[in-house]
């Protein structure tokens, strides 16, 4: 069983920088899988954020590539989010995923974790 | 970036009875190489992350209960529930899986009539 928890602080600053980190367990980040990383303001639709392949390949939302970075710790097994200059747009509810390849391209996030809430404020 | 829309935002169904969700890619999610539709369908219960229920437009996630069909090709895409149970009340995204950013849907909110 695949197993994904995301960890970080609760409470930003507005212009700091938000880390999350995203523990994998069940399952080796260096598996031929994409990972990634989803949020959700309260009450509102998903966002897909970015993702990354354990060779450091990334690929990120235009919206947010020039505040965002995705990596991978293979030590740790974990994958990691920093998005800088944050605002209060930016709390949500953080998720990292799983993308599932069927052998045919990316097909879907097949495993979630159950997310994490950050909120930007002073 | 391809703009998903679906349609409606929000649907109230008694129980046994059909549901349709629509969704619309702004640009064609279907492969010709392999004649498959990049489109994935999530349903989202409160306080839980999103499920995958249906990729490939069309193709049920392993253990997903067959009342969940999916279909549709290029732009233009339908998640049916044929007999609604009340386990199913829940928000459905669709999201494509073409090119990145690979965007969602805004939701569509699923309830009891």
């Amino acid at each position: 069983q695949v197993i994904l928890q995301e960890s970080g602080p609760g409470l930003v600053t507005p212009s700091g920088t938000l880390s999350l980190t995203c523990a994998v367990s069940g399952d080796s980040i260096t598996t031929p899988h994409w990972w990634t990383w989803v949020r959700q303001p309260p009450g509102q639709g998903l966002e897909w954020i970015g993702e990354i392949y354990h060779s450091g390949t990334t690929n990120y939302s235009p919206s947010l590539k020039s505040r965002v970075t995705i990596s991978v710790d293979k030590s740790n097994n974990q994958l990691s989010l920093k998005l800088n200059s944050v605002t209060a747009a930016d709390t949500a509810v953080y998720y990292c995923g799983r993308e599932v390849d069927m052998g045919d391209g990316t097909v879907g996030i097949d495993c979630w974790g159950q997310g994490t809430l950050v909120i930007v404020s002073s | 970036d391809i703009v998903m829309t679906q349609s409606p935002d929000s649907l109230a169904v008694s129980l046994g009875e059909r549901a349709t969700i629509n969704c619309k890619s702004s640009l064609s999610v279907l492969y010709n190489s392999n004649n498959k539709n990049y489109l994935a369908w999530y349903q989202q219960k409160p306080g839980q992350p999103p499920k995958l229920l249906i990729y490939w437009a069309s193709t049920r996630e392993s253990g997903v209960p067959d009342r969940f069909s999916g279909s549709g090709s290029g732009t233009d895409f339908t998640l049916t529930i044929s007999s609604l149970q009340a386990a199913d009340v829940a928000v459905y995204y669709c999201q494509q899986y073409y090119s990145p950013p690979y965007t969602f849907g805004q939701g569509t909110k699923l309830e009891i009539k």
